[in-house]
């Protein structure tokens, strides 16, 4: 079974640090990974894409892909109360059925005043 | 644009009745996938369709089934519910079937008492 592992956290981290969340995944032909945050009680919504090997950023988001290692990541600088949510890793795994956008179960950060 | 938008955003129903929620596009997109999210499983893939077929199905029971329509709106049916039907169901839409970005809806709560 194609599978994405997250560490369930809580993350916790200081106002103004970097947090760092990590993935992994289990099919090493993957080749498009996303990130999404989800406040409780609300909805996924999309913050990242990479599909290629090394680091892609956004504003105070970067996210890095080591495909070799099936292995991607996100990290937040300058990290705001406003970043304390559950932060998905998403990967489309190809399959005999059709493309499948598999989520791990996600890590909640809590970024800390 | 407007989002994808989801109704209605909460149901309660009863053990054995049958439910139909809705699911409304980003304005151009042709792909709709729904999802279903507890705490205990996380986001499990139910279906995705695309021009009005099922592309691709994940692991539910035939109680679950959807369908597209020509102007890419979606409905999903859930008969004979159960007690772990609770959820929250979400709807997310894309450019084309299961490529690149997915964009999420607000949502539909479902408590089955």
């Amino acid at each position: 079974q194609k599978e994405v592992e997250q560490n369930s956290g809580p993350l916790s981290v200081p106002e103004g640090a970097i947090a760092s969340l990590n993935c992994t995944y289990s099919d090493r032909g993957s080749q498009s990974f996303f990130w999404y945050r989800q406040y409780s009680g609300k909805s996924p919504e999309l913050i990242m894409s990479i599909y290629s090997n090394g680091d892609k950023e956004d504003g105070r988001f970067t996210a890095q892909l080591n495909k070799a290692s099936q292995y991607v990541s996100l990290l937040i600088r300058d990290s705001q109360p406003s970043d304390s949510a559950t932060y998905l890793c998403a990967v489309i795994f190809l399959t005999g059925g059709g493309n499948k956008l598999t989520f791990g179960t996600g890590t909640q950060l809590k970024v800390e005043l | 644009k407007a989002g994808v938008t989801q109704t209605p955003r909460y149901l309660i129903k009863t053990r054995g009745q049958q439910v139909t929620l809705s699911c409304s596009p980003i304005s151009g997109h042709r792909s709709v996938s729904w999802y279903q999210q507890t705490p205990g499983q996380g986001l499990q893939f139910l279906f995705e369709y695309f021009s009005e077929t099922q592309r691709n199905k994940g692991n539910f029971p035939g109680r679950f089934s959807g369908r597209q329509f020509s102007n890419s709106r979606s409905e999903m049916n859930v008969s004979t519910l159960e007690l772990g039907d609770s959820a929250l169901y979400l709807c997310a839409s894309s450019p084309e079937l299961t490529g690149r970005e997915q964009y999420f809806g607000p949502g539909t709560r479902l408590t089955v008492t």
